[in-house]
């Protein structure tokens, strides 16, 4: 069964430093996303992309994220300079359906920010 | 923007027992609701939804039931077994388009005593 893959599934940085997390869709999927956990809290969206450009995006996905597809397989999400509270578990999800298709959901990338 | 309360935070059944867990949410626009399951170490993964034009569906153990008026919907379980044992996060969105900004519940750790 296809699945959505992340890489890499534990990154530990210190403060301030770039960091890229990737994620390689299903191969027919059109819409992707990222949604993030903080340890025990809920499930939050962060960005969703669609035809190479940002569709929607939550107050969390400031201007410190930027998401791309630059080679139209892998999707990634960077963060320039992070922060402690960047901390969580970030998921990268994708639909072939747009608003009205199931969303398959990765593994996660765990971020843990000193 | 949409809230999503779910209820609740921990649940413990015995195996062969039923489980219903709970949810509620703010914007009567939304009109997709889906739960997902999460496995230890796995993305969610979408186990059965509903969109707002049916008030059930069933698929084997699994159902789960919405009542736009009160704007709230739940998930039953029955017959459970240990490997229900998981995190299950419920969701709601207004689909359409490209948009999929799942709203989710903050989780209900299930376990499945046997």
């Amino acid at each position: 069964e296809p699945e959505v893959t992340q890489t890499p599934s534990h990154q530990v940085t210190q403060m301030g430093q770039e960091v890229i997390l990737r994620c390689v869709p299903i191969s027919n999927h059109l819409y992707f996303y990222w949604y993030r956990q903080i340890l025990g809290q809920k499930v939050e969206f962060l960005v969703s992309f669609y035809n190479n450009e940002i569709s929607e995006k939550s107050e969390i996905f400031d201007d410190q994220f930027s998401v791309e597809r630059p080679d139209g397989s892998n999707f990634t999400l960077k963060i320039r300079s992070t922060k402690l509270e960047d901390s969580a578990m970030y998921f990268c999800a994708g639909t072939s359906g747009g608003g009205h298709g199931e969303l398959f959901f990765g593994e996660g990338s765990r971020l843990t920010v000193l | 923007g949409e809230n999503v309360e779910q209820h609740p935070s921990t649940l413990s059944v015995q195996e062969g027992d039923s489980a219903v867990i709970k949810c509620t949410y703010s914007d009567s626009a939304s009109n997709y609701f889906p739960w997902y399951k999460q496995e230890l170490g796995k993305g969610p993964q979408l186990i059965i939804d509903i969109r707002s034009n049916v008030g059930e569906k069933k698929d084997q153990r699994i159902a789960v039931t919405l009542n736009k008026t009160a704007k709230h919907f739940s998930l039953h379980i029955t017959e459970t077994q240990p490997e229900d044992s998981a995190v299950y996060f419920c969701a709601a969105s207004l689909a359409s388009g490209s948009a999929r900004q799942l709203t989710f519940g903050s989780g209900t750790q299930l376990t499945v005593l046997p």
